[in-house]
């Protein structure tokens, strides 16, 4: 049974325009949620994370939401660039800085 | 600068011969781990291990042995691999456990088992 979900395999959006991934858990042990980007032949590169103690954390372009009524996360990029196009993956932990549990990967497009 | 470096990167080999990958990080992270990348499936973890000589289970340790004799290296051995265990490794190390810290990456081991 797949604990983390990211249901679009795939997400294309145009430049400037804002980007969103979901991401859901089945888990409600989870308390640390991470965001992954991987480009080909690269390992993958942390983007950003939140605790679930927090509902919304920020770095730049980058906001993730946590909603854990609905055991739901999101990735919201904006604005969106072209260096964006990635394999983004969401995780999800029990114990912060231990076993990841990633979900499969959606691949965003961005077209200029 | 901070590393975690895997070797080799690519490896072609034939069913049942033994190899090893390996995996050291320059950062003094306690925490260090495996996992396989297929395509559907995302990234599962294959093995972790907390601490010098403390190694466990993920979700994927059919096949696979580790073994963390020094806090820097992690390597995984596949005894007898199998057309199956052809895939895209990826090496993962925290600096500390209970901690709200993010894993870094090593930058893959593509193996493909003929």
């Amino acid at each position: 049974d797949q604990q983390v979900k990211q249901n679009s395999p795939s997400l294309s959006v145009q430049e400037g325009r804002i980007s969103i991934l979901n991401c859901d858990y089945t888990n409600s042990m989870f308390d640390y949620f991470l965001w992954y980007k991987k480009y080909p032949a690269e390992g993958p590169t942390f983007l950003i994370s939140i605790s679930s103690i927090k509902d919304k954390n920020e770095d730049g372009r980058f906001t993730v939401f946590l909603n854990k009524s609905a055991k739901h996360l999101s990735l919201h990029i904006v604005p969106s660039q072209p260096g964006d196009s990635a394999v983004y993956f969401c995780a999800a932990s029990i114990q912060a800085g231990t076993a990841l549990i990633f979900g499969k990967g959606t691949t965003l497009s961005v077209s200029s | 600068e901070a590393q975690v470096t895997q070797n080799p990167r690519y490896l072609i080999t034939v069913t049942g011969k033994k190899l090893t990958v390996t995996c050291s990080q320059n950062m003094n992270h306690e925490y260090m781990s495996w996992y396989r990348q297929d395509p559907g499936l995302g990234l599962r973890q294959i093995y972790y291990s907390m601490n010098v000589e403390v190694t466990d289970k993920g979700d994927v340790p059919e096949g696979y042995k580790v073994s963390r004799k020094e806090k820097r290296n992690f390597p995984l051995i596949l005894e007898s691999p199998s057309p199956n265990q052809t895939s895209l490794y990826f090496c993962a190390t925290v600096p500390r456990t209970g901690g709200n810290t993010e894993a870094f990456f090593g930058q893959g081991t593509r193996l493909t088992v003929v």
